[in-house]
């Protein structure tokens, strides 16, 4: 199993730009999470989905969209880059059943907007 | 890359000493807790948990202590090994909440001197 991956490793924005980090899971977990990580604080939510078709806001949601077509796939769109979300961005999945223990997180994505 | 900030709080040990890294919470209402450790470029990794219902957790090399009357939380980490090296966040969530999301703490720093 790849685990949970994350594409692109690193991005450069300018503001008003938009993207869509990439994020895919082989391990059939129900639960997806986008986290965002600002340096001198820890993971916050952004936005979280429980199966495919369902998504829900986390603790800062705005600026971003998410949606959940398959089980696999979880992308998070920016739609207006701004400064502000410059930031390491991490998803995170784990089986419905299961809790936080088998929470698995990927790698990141190093986003700076300019 | 790093992933984290530069004015987290550190703890700076030696080689084969104790370490204990510490964390407040401030919902009343949570009630499972997590450590996670988090190496330079890579996602935070699950290392123990405890729920409310307990005071103490044991694992290898690693002990997690609560106490809900000063909503703190303490994670000792036994004959601390360069590896050991890396930023250490608790996390804490709420059946309330389903524990579908994650609330970190700030982290610490874990410095290992050889």
């Amino acid at each position: 199993n790849a685990g949970v991956t994350q594409t692109p490793k690193f991005q450069v924005l300018k503001t008003g730009q938009s993207m869509t980090l990439q994020c895919a899971q082989d391990m059939n977990h129900e639960y997806m999470s986008w986290y965002r990580q600002d340096p001198g604080m820890g993971l916050r939510l952004i936005h979280y989905s429980v199966g495919a078709g369902i998504t829900d806001q986390g603790e800062v949601p705005n600026g971003y969209n998410v949606s959940r077509s398959t089980t696999e796939d979880f992308p998070l769109r920016l739609l207006s880059a701004a400064p502000s979300q410059t930031s390491v961005y991490f998803c995170a999945s784990r089986p419905r059943s299961g809790i936080h223990n088998e929470q698995f997180f990927g790698p990141g994505t190093r986003l700076t907007v300019l | 890359g790093e992933s984290v900030g530069l004015h987290l709080p550190t703890l700076s040990v030696q080689e084969g000493d104790n370490s204990i890294i510490n964390c407040a919470y401030s919902n009343s209402a949570s009630d499972y807790f997590i450590w996670y450790k988090q190496e330079s470029g890579k996602g935070p990794q699950f290392i123990i948990d405890i729920r409310s219902n307990m005071d103490k957790r044991q694992g290898q090399r690693v002990t997690v202590l609560l106490n809900k009357t000063v909503k703190h939380l303490s994670l000792q980490i036994a004959a601390t090994q360069p590896g050991d090296s890396a930023v250490y966040f608790c996390a804490e969530t709420s059946f309330d909440t389903g524990r579908r999301a994650l609330t970190f703490g700030s982290g610490t720093r874990l410095q290992v001197q050889p």
